[in-house]
């Protein structure tokens, strides 16, 4: 059974960073990719970056490019998410998902991550 | 990007009612959509891959059509269940993009 844990979610003020995980296990993560979708509350689901299983191929929402960085450590079968100069905006439960091939069949039960002074 | 446009936005049905939910996409995305379902405080869950691909689990009255631009998720005997906001995504190519959403409610 696939199973995927964030973790890392919190408090910040506005312009400060965090860095978010994603604990998988149930699959052979390194050959899956791995996306990152947010919620804002309130709000619809907004793609935010994915990553090839590899690690050659990151790709990001203009929203998020520059800011953000997604990478992973396949010893370890996790996933992460370096969010920097952190807005406003930003603010939004985090959801690690399997990206196969662009569908996202398993997800995670999602990190709040709240910018606010 | 490609912009993703559900209609309705809110959907009030009964128990045992057929539903059906539209998405257009601003192009065309051939097959590459697929459909969630959302429930409060909870993760998406998957539906339906490649526009029509029923996800393995997911009862069978839940269907999906279409191709190129437009698209439907069809619910062919509403349950107590199925109350839970509606999803669709695009993936034929980076940013992914979802449908605004759409609410099934109770009547």
């Amino acid at each position: 059974e696939v199973q995927l844990l964030e973790s890392g979610g919190g408090l910040v003020q506005p312009g400060g960073s965090l860095r978010l995980s994603c604990a998988a296990s149930g699959f052979a993560f390194s050959s899956h990719a791995m996306s990152w979708v947010r919620q804002a509350p309130g709000k619809g689901l907004e793609w935010v970056s994915a990553i090839s299983g590899s690690a050659s191929s990151t790709y990001y929402a203009d929203s998020v490019k520059g800011r953000f960085t997604i990478s992973r450590d396949n010893f370890k079968n996790t996933l992460y998410l370096q969010m920097n100069t952190l807005r406003a905006d930003d603010t939004a439960v985090y959801y690690c998902a399997e990206d196969l091939a662009g569908y996202l069949p398993s997800w995670g039960q999602g990190t709040l991550v709240s910018v606010s002074s | 990007d490609i912009q993703m446009t559900q209609s309705p936005s809110t959907l009030s049905a009964s128990v045992g009612d057929r539903v059906i939910i539209t998405c257009r996409a601003s192009q065309s995305i051939y097959s590459w959509l697929a459909w969630y379902q959302q429930k409060p405080g909870k993760a998406p869950k998957l539906l339906i891959y490649k526009a029509s691909s029923l996800e393995s689990g997911v009862p069978s009255r839940f269907s999906g059509s279409g191709s190129g631009t437009e698209f439907t998720l069809t619910i062919s005997s509403l349950q107590p269940d199925d109350f839970a906001t509606y999803y669709c995504q695009q993936y034929i190519n980076y940013p992914y993009t979802f449908g605004q959403g759409t609410n099934l409610e109770i009547k």
